[in-house]
């Protein structure tokens, strides 16, 4: 079983400065990571994933994510927040083996970009 | 290439009355996903079909929510009789089968409130 814990609930931040959502996990197995985004009124929709190799994942808009084992944390970050980040952030696992492919996600971080 | 469905996209019903939910999954996805998100919490794995049988249903509440997938196409959630908290966003996601390196693709979800 896995377990996810994203501890900010709500993320104020000024436009143009830096960001960081904080994620950590716990698992008996290995696992996929990802970060999945729920802008105003839209559905889920994927921001970036760890499936292996390099630990460090980028998407498209800016955004970055580092996989840290010995910590077991994938937060998100990105250096410079545009007010069109506003948006609620979901940290979720995916076991390797077991589970099926079922995604365990964390509470959400609303991040508010404020002018 | 349409992407994952849902309807409808709001739902107030009383309570002890019927809902169905549906959701049409991306074309060839035979993995096919129901979460539900209660306010303030987190998104919760309800249960899994590959194609129309049911992989994984641990999550299901209870014996009030039916969940069928008639010919491995779209889906129902069916909650009878709803009860008050029963109310929350019901998400679907499709995924391709026996491709593990990949995400599930999220509807924009039903809220459903019942009163």
């Amino acid at each position: 079983a896995q377990s996810v814990t994203q501890l900010d609930s709500q993320v104020p931040v000024f436009e143009e400065a830096p960001v960081e959502l904080r994620c950590n996990y716990s698992s008996s197995v290995s696992v996929y990571l990802f970060w999945y985004v729920q802008y105003p009124n839209q559905g889920l929709q994927l921001l970036l994933k760890y499936l292996s190799g390099s630990t460090l994942v980028e998407s498209i808009n800016g955004f970055e994510a580092e996989f840290n084992k010995s910590q077991t944390s994938f937060h998100l970050r990105k250096p410079s927040v545009h007010i069109s980040d506003t948006a609620e952030y979901f940290c979720a696992v995916r076991g390797l083996t077991g589970g099926g492919n079922k995604l365990t996600f964390g509470t959400g971080t609303q991040l508010k970009v404020e002018l | 290439e349409a992407g994952v469905t849902q309807f409808p996209s709001h739902s107030v019903i009383e309570k002890g009355q019927t809902v169905t939910l549906r959701c049409d999954p991306i074309s060839g996805h035979d993995n096919l996903y129901w979460y539900r998100r209660v306010m303030g919490k987190e998104i919760k794995f309800l249960l899994h079909f590959v194609k129309e049988s049911k992989q994984d249903e641990s999550g299901m509440p209870n014996n009030r929510f039916l969940a069928e997938r008639t010919g491995g196409t779209y889906s129902t959630l069916k909650v009878q009789p709803a009860e008050l908290e029963d109310s929350g966003v019901y998400f679907c996601a499709s995924s391709p089968y026996g491709r593990t390196n990949t995400e599930a693709f999220f509807g924009q979800g039903t809220r459903l409130t019942v009163v």
